[in-house]
């Protein structure tokens, strides 16, 4: 059975500090992708990014980065420089194999304070 | 090209009563997954659909929850007598036909908050 464990269920920042969103999981996949969600205030899902299991190297978008851990099975999210528009709750998800069933994780609620 | 479509955004339910929700999913989808956002949750995966077929039902309750994804027009998750409990966030995702799936990707709407009252 895939999990998902998001052990942060709440951070608070001050503007312009970095953050870093921890997500570890389980699966007996050997291929996979992971996914990151940012659910802001308005209650929709935001998609951010989607990574194989192929590729390990980091990722940076803009004031995001991701770093994949294949060994660790982990897959953790930096905002740097956060900013207010950053707060929301930010999901980690893994599909199973056939893709039909995204598991999540049960999410991580960022405030970041003026 | 419009993305995944859910209808209502918000709806009041009392108690005993029914709630349909509604989601068209984008322009050449045919998968359709549903999932389940209780108050300060995860998402929660409830059923996948394909036209007229239900794929995999392993989320759904066993009592009150139906859904269905008919030839024409939207997927309908249908609940019975609505309980308390049933106060969540539903959220509707499509996909792709498998074969033109790319990377397990799914759409999501921006789901339809039901009330119990």
């Amino acid at each position: 059975a895939q999990k998902v464990t998001q052990a942060q269920t709440e951070i608070s920042v001050v503007e312009k500090e970095d953050v870093t969103l921890d997500c570890v999981y389980e699966t007996r996949d050997t291929t996979y992708y992971l996914f990151w969600y940012k659910q802001p205030p308005s209650g929709e899902l935001v998609f951010l990014i989607r990574r194989n299991s192929f590729d390990e190297q980091n990722e940076i978008s803009g004031r995001y980065s991701w770093n994949f851990q294949k060994s660790t099975s982990s897959f953790n999210f930096t905002i740097t420089a956060s900013q207010v528009v950053d707060s929301a709750v930010y999901f980690c998800a893994l599909p199973n194999n056939a893709g039909n069933m995204l598991t999540f994780g049960g999410g991580t609620r960022l405030m970041v304070k003026p | 090209n419009a993305g995944v479509m859910q209808n209502p955004r918000h709806l009041v339910r009392r108690r005993g009563q029914e709630a349909r929700l509604r989601c068209s999913p984008m322009k050449g989808h045919s998968h359709v997954y549903w999932y389940r956002q209780l108050p300060e949750e995860g998402l929660k995966f409830m059923v996948y659909l394909q036209k007229e077929n239900i794929i995999d039902e392993s989320g759904m309750p066993k009592e009150r929850f139906s859904a269905e994804f008919p030839k024409e027009g939207p997927s309908i998750l249908r609940i019975q007598q609505v309980v308390r409990g049933d106060s969540a966030a539903y959220f509707c995702a499509s996909s792709p036909p498998m074969w033109a799936a790319q990377e397990n990707e799914q759409f999501f709407g921006p789901g339809t908050r039901l009330t119990v009252l």
